[in-house]
């Protein structure tokens, strides 16, 4: 069946350093990719998304690669912030499949 | 646009009690879905329905169940509850184009906690 590894965490950075979280799937066809956002005590908020192979996403100074041939969307950023701190997941959604299937979430803190 | 939005926002129930749990989907969304978030199994999905049918549903047990009405609005209802129902439930809400979804919008969850 499908699924997604995700880099585990918690990983802590400095602000403004380089932040890459590392996302390989497992699925038939060719799924969508997404990384949501999960801040404490909230919902999740979708961060970006590529739906083919070589698309990049971007949104807020995040970026991933929708990479078919490695299987891969790694979410980068080049200098984050304080208020980057948050729980990322990375998931895919197959096409007739109608549901998200995550990753396990990696929670990013940043120290000022 | 407005977001979708869940009620009740929080939830403390007792074992054996049933509950039931409200999502109203971002205006012009027709596909509802459901995910229970618990910190040892992550998210997982638990169904989806679009124009009051479900059309796909998770691995999770009959005591789980849900609807949609005709104005797209959704409920969830758990019987039976146990501790280890305990657990933040997130409604997503899409699009649909060709019979497929777009991309899933999250409310703000329920989070319930069975005692």
């Amino acid at each position: 069946g499908d699924s997604v590894t995700q880099m585990e965490g918690p990983v802590t950075l400095s602000e403004e350093a380089f932040l890459t979280i590392n996302c390989t799937y497992t699925a038939t066809g060719y799924p969508s990719l997404f990384w949501y956002v999960q801040y404490p005590g909230e919902g999740l908020q979708l961060l970006l998304k590529a739906t083919k192979a070589d698309d990049k996403g971007s949104n807020k100074g995040f970026e991933a690669t929708y990479r078919k041939e490695t299987t891969s969307f790694h979410l980068e950023k080049g200098s984050v912030q304080v208020s980057d701190s948050a729980v990322y997941f990375c998931a895919l959604s197959a096409r007739g499949n109608e549901k998200l299937t995550f990753g396990t979430g990696t929670r990013l803190t940043i120290i000022p | 646009k407005a977001g979708v939005t869940q009620t009740p926002r929080y939830l403390i129930k007792t074992r054996g009690q049933q509950v039931t749990l409200s999502c109203s989907p971002i205006s012009g969304h027709r596909s509802v879905s459901w995910y229970q978030q618990t910190p040892g199994q992550g998210l997982q999905f638990l169904f989806e329905y679009f124009s009051e049918t479900q059309r796909n549903k998770g691995n999770f047990p009959g005591r789980f169940s849900g609807r949609q009405f005709s104005n797209s609005r959704s409920e969830m209802n758990v019987s039976t509850l146990e501790l280890g129902d305990s657990a933040l439930y997130l409604c997503a809400s899409s699009f649909i184009a060709g019979g497929h979804q777009e991309t899933q919008y999250f409310g703000p969850g329920t989070r319930l906690l069975v005692l």
